[in-house]
């Protein structure tokens, strides 16, 4: 079968560096995307790693460790509006030349003054 | 118009009626997709078409039915829904069906199902 499995919540300080962990199993693995959605708000596409290693994307850096079946979000200089739920998601052949990205519960991110 | 839309944004139903959600992307994407949100669970893929043809159904029930005419539109049908149906509906495209990991997605349509 399939899972993830992040944290359900995490709550960081202004201005600090936060992790976001996911670990992963799954067949037909082919790479780790990344989520941001505000309440009230529609997801929005972060990173996506194919390969092992880090990612970055300004404030946002994605990593990858497919030995592993883990992968991380770091975000950097947290600001208030980085307060949101953060959805991994395994990207995987689920056959015949189909891909189908399965998401996480997601990580409800609150950052404090 | 930009990005995806999705019309109407709430809609309250009863059980017995019929009703259709509406998705439209102007990014010149082929591949569109139907997810459900719920309170406290991952989203769940429905429905997946790739250049209008559909190319997964996740158990989905009957009650569900979606409808795909060209690669800008995609509707959902829905009929005689359950009360457990009621959620967060939401539509994504990307440039293809192999290209999913980077989905953009619209803001949903919150169904109540009374």
């Amino acid at each position: 079968g399939q899972s993830l499995e992040q944290p359900s919540e995490v709550t960081a300080v202004e201005g600090a560096i936060v992790q976001i962990n996911c670990t992963y199993q799954t067949s037909g693995f082919y790479g780790l995307s990344w989520y941001q959605q505000h309440d009230g708000g529609a997801p929005t596409f972060l990173s996506y790693n194919a390969l092992d290693g880090l990612e970055e994307t300004g404030r946002f850096s994605s990593f990858l460790s497919r030995s592993d079946s883990y992968g991380y979000l770091l975000l950097q200089e947290l600001q208030m509006k980085d307060s949101a739920s953060y959805f991994c998601a395994v990207r995987r052949d689920s056959g015949a030349g189909s891909y189908q990205l399965t998401f996480g519960k997601g990580t409800k991110l609150s950052v404090i003054p | 118009e930009t990005g995806v839309t999705q019309t109407p944004r709430h809609l309250v139903m009863g059980m017995t009626n019929k009703k259709s959600l509406k998705c439209e992307q102007h990014l010149g994407h082929n591949a569109m997709y139907w997810y459900k949100q719920s309170a406290k669970k991952p989203l769940e893929l429905m429905f997946v078409y790739n250049f209008k043809e559909q190319t997964e159904n996740n158990s989905v029930p009957s009650r569900f039915s979606p409808e795909c005419p060209n690669s800008s539109h995609l509707f959902l049908h829905l009929h005689t829904l359950q009360p457990e149906d009621s959620a967060l509906y939401l539509c994504a495209s990307s440039p293809r069906g192999d290209r999913n990991y980077e989905q953009y997605f619209g803001p949903g349509t919150r169904l109540t199902v009374t």
